[in-house]
């Protein structure tokens, strides 16, 4: 497999449950990126590590938790979560987190919180 | 507030004419800026980019132009093919960072 695989494409989660969103990439990159898109908003940024070190926390709530136990893989855990935060989540990745480099997109999680 | 704004939400043409994106941004330290296209139940794929120290970057039928003095880009595509057909987000960052700022896109149809 190549490129950037998300799973699972589909999560329909209550308030109460935890989940867990997962990340791979097959691109050799060192960068692996969390971003969120709702409904007619502007993808946001959520969480960046790089070399598996956590450069960035774009102050997500503590419900939103990410963990990266090597540079190809990328998790996102939820807990107690808002219908607020129902919305698509993209995971991605770049050779590193220096600029000017594209970033590859996996194909999301449609996350729906009921 | 939204430093990278995308004013029109959509956009129609017809096959074989030009198709053209605007984007517009408030931070003058942004120094790179990029375009993805989305189709439905895909992610996001680079599609050009361009440099602060450039003001046009043309790859097959994609064109992006910028505009510093007016902080706006815009996206040509000449000529239109259906298969264009799609999401199109403008991104922005700065100072040689990772961090993209993105705009909330513009849904272009070609219609055949």
């Amino acid at each position: 497999e190549t490129g950037v695989t998300q799973t699972p494409r589909h999560l329909v989660m209550g308030m109460t449950n935890k989940k867990s969103l997962k990340c791979e990439q097959h691109l050799g990159h060192n960068a692996m990126y969390w971003y969120k898109q709702s409904a007619k908003k502007p993808l946001e940024l959520m969480f960046v590590y790089n070399f598996k070190e956590q450069t960035e926390n774009n102050s997500v709530p503590s419900r939103f938790s990410p963990e990266c136990p090597n540079s190809s893989h990328l998790f996102l855990h939820l807990h107690t979560l808002q219908p607020e935060d129902s919305a698509l989540y993209l995971c991605a990745s770049s050779q590193d987190n220096r600029g000017n480099t594209e970033a590859f997109f996996g194909q999301g999680t449609r996350l729906t919180v009921v | 507030d939204q430093q990278v704004k995308q004013n029109s939400p959509s956009l129609s043409v017809q096959e074989g004419r030009i198709s053209i994106l605007n984007c517009d941004y408030t931070n003058s330290m942004f120094d790179y800026f990029l375009w993805y296209k989305k189709y439905p139940a895909e992610g996001p794929t680079f599609l050009i980019s361009i440099s602060s120290i450039k003001d046009k970057n043309e790859d097959g039928r994609f064109t992006v132009f910028l505009n510093k003095s007016a902080k706006h880009l815009s996206l040509h595509i000449v000529p239109s093919q259906p298969g264009d057909s799609a999401v199109y987000f403008c991104a922005a960052s700065r100072d040689s960072s990772y961090k993209l700022i993105f705009g909330s896109g513009t849904r272009l149809l070609v219609r055949p």
